[in-house]
């Protein structure tokens, strides 16, 4: 399974666009690429999952360049709410579908 | 649909007793996995189940931890003899198995040992 390398933290501020890039370099042919969110005292909630170039969805953009050996998640106009800690996942395309968490970016949105 | 199910949400347990934590998967789902956290780090993958079936128990310590999942009710995370180590949230998540489907991930439940 492909390792993820993240950032430990970023800091930001209400409104602003935040983009968590996360390195994986081993990524293997059929392995996807996906995103979680947690908050404190909860279990992680799926944000968005894609194999190349751009996905978007109601929550957030997806980039993954052509190599696919890093992905970008990007979050428009971030909010108090937005406080958690996001994971980077890469995997699922092999015979096992385990998820590898990695230590994940704690974001801190300050007013 | 109710999402994926964890009880208990808190369970405290003495040192040398056993934890038995249950994970009902959403409806369709059958394909689940467990996890522990500790406080203030990442999601340690424990066990990877199918009905059945344990796909991937790599995770898993060698002693004392088992985990299955019947063709019938919960997948249930066994801790025999727990310790004050054992100490952590444990989170259960479910998926239909395909490679491109997310996994829906349970509260929790936050094991204690006194």
């Amino acid at each position: 399974l492909a390792k993820t390398t993240q950032p430990i933290s970023m800091d930001s501020y209400e409104g602003q666009e935040v983009n968590i890039t996360c390195s994986h370099n081993n990524i293997a042919t059929n392995d996807y690429i996906t995103w979680y969110q947690q908050f404190p005292s909860q279990g992680p909630r799926f944000i968005i999952q894609g194999y190349k170039t751009k996905v978007t969805n109601e929550v957030a953009s997806l980039f993954i360049p052509a190599d696919r050996k890093s992905s970008t998640l990007s979050l428009p106009r971030v909010s108090l709410s937005d406080t958690a800690v996001y994971y980077c996942l890469v995997g699922g395309g092999g015979a096992t579908n385990k998820l590898i968490f990695g230590t994940g970016t704690l974001l801190a949105v300050q007013p | 649909n109710a999402g994926v199910m964890q009880n208990p949400r808190h369970l405290v347990r003495r040192r040398g007793q056993e934890a038995r934590l249950r994970c009902s998967p959403m409806k369709g789902h059958s394909h689940v996995y467990w996890y522990r956290q500790l406080p203030e780090e990442g999601l340690k993958f424990m066990v990877y189940l199918q009905k059945e079936n344990i796909i991937d128990e790599s995770g898993m310590p060698k002693e004392r931890f088992s985990a299955e999942f019947p063709k019938e009710g919960p997948s249930i995370l066994r801790i025999q003899q727990v310790v004050r180590g054992d100490s952590a949230a444990y989170f259960c998540a479910s998926s239909l198995g395909q490679a491109n489907t997310e996994a829906f991930f349970g509260q929790g439940t936050r094991l204690t040992v006194v």
